[in-house]
């Protein structure tokens, strides 16, 4: 089992509809990263959370330490929301940042 | 002011060489991470440094390794290269271990 796990793995949705990405940890950790690739690579950091709740315009994240929970949620998706959404975890013990395999979300216009 | 900078962005070698990828992090950040990233795949952690020494080490063999120099910027060093070496590498910079990290654009590194 791994470590970090993301649900659903991949996700086609509509314009304009809301999207909620979840993410499972099983390990101990400091804080929990949502990051952002777009197709060629480029990875961009959304939010580091250690507790509570996060939003930055359109998207939203939480995070239940006790339930090992976090979920990334976005309103009102367009298009360019269309990327690879990846959970990673902070391990503060060895200072390790965990990754999940990512959740490929497709927004149609 | 300038992101997170790697060189090259693409790179070719043949099995048995050995490569040396560089990153120049943000101006005043004190870490430096490098991940692999195979296709397909999420990235893989290999190595942090902060204030110049290894903090953390990934499950990679002996034959990557890696330095940080006094201007923070760092050095990955992969011997004997693979064909299963062949991925995007990335380098992320931070203030100190556990803060945000900001990510440079990547080596694509093939080996043939």
């Amino acid at each position: 089992k791994n470590e970090v796990e993301q649900s659903p793995q991949n996700l086609t949705a509509q314009e304009g509809e809301f999207i909620t990405i979840n993410c499972s940890y099983s390990v101990g950790i400091s804080a929990l990263h949502w990051l952002q690739q777009h197709p060629g690579g480029g990875i961009v950091s959304l939010f580091m959370l250690s507790s509570g709740k996060k939003k930055h315009g359109r998207l939203i994240a939480t995070i239940n330490i006790q339930e090992k929970h976090s979920s990334l949620h976005i309103t009102a998706s367009h298009p360019r929301d269309s990327a690879v959404y990846i959970c990673a975890v902070y391990q503060n013990s060895n200072y390790q940042l965990i990754w999940g395999a990512g959740t490929k979300l497709i927004i149609k216009p | 002011d300038a992101g997170v900078t790697q060189s090259p962005t693409h790179l070719i070698k043949t099995r048995g060489q050995h490569v040396t990828l560089r990153c120049s992090p943000i101006s005043g950040h004190k870490s430096v991470s490098w991940y692999q990233q195979v296709l397909g795949q999420g990235p893989q952690f290999i190595f942090q440094y902060y204030e110049k020494e290894e903090r953390g080490r990934g499950n990679f063999p002996d034959r990557f390794s890696a330095r940080q120099f006094p201007n923070y910027s760092s050095e990955l060093n992969v011997n004997a290269l693979l064909l299963g070496d062949s991925a995007l590498y990335l380098c992320a910079s931070s203030w100190s271990p556990g803060e945000t990290q900001y990510f440079g654009p990547g080596t694509r590194l093939l080996v043939l």
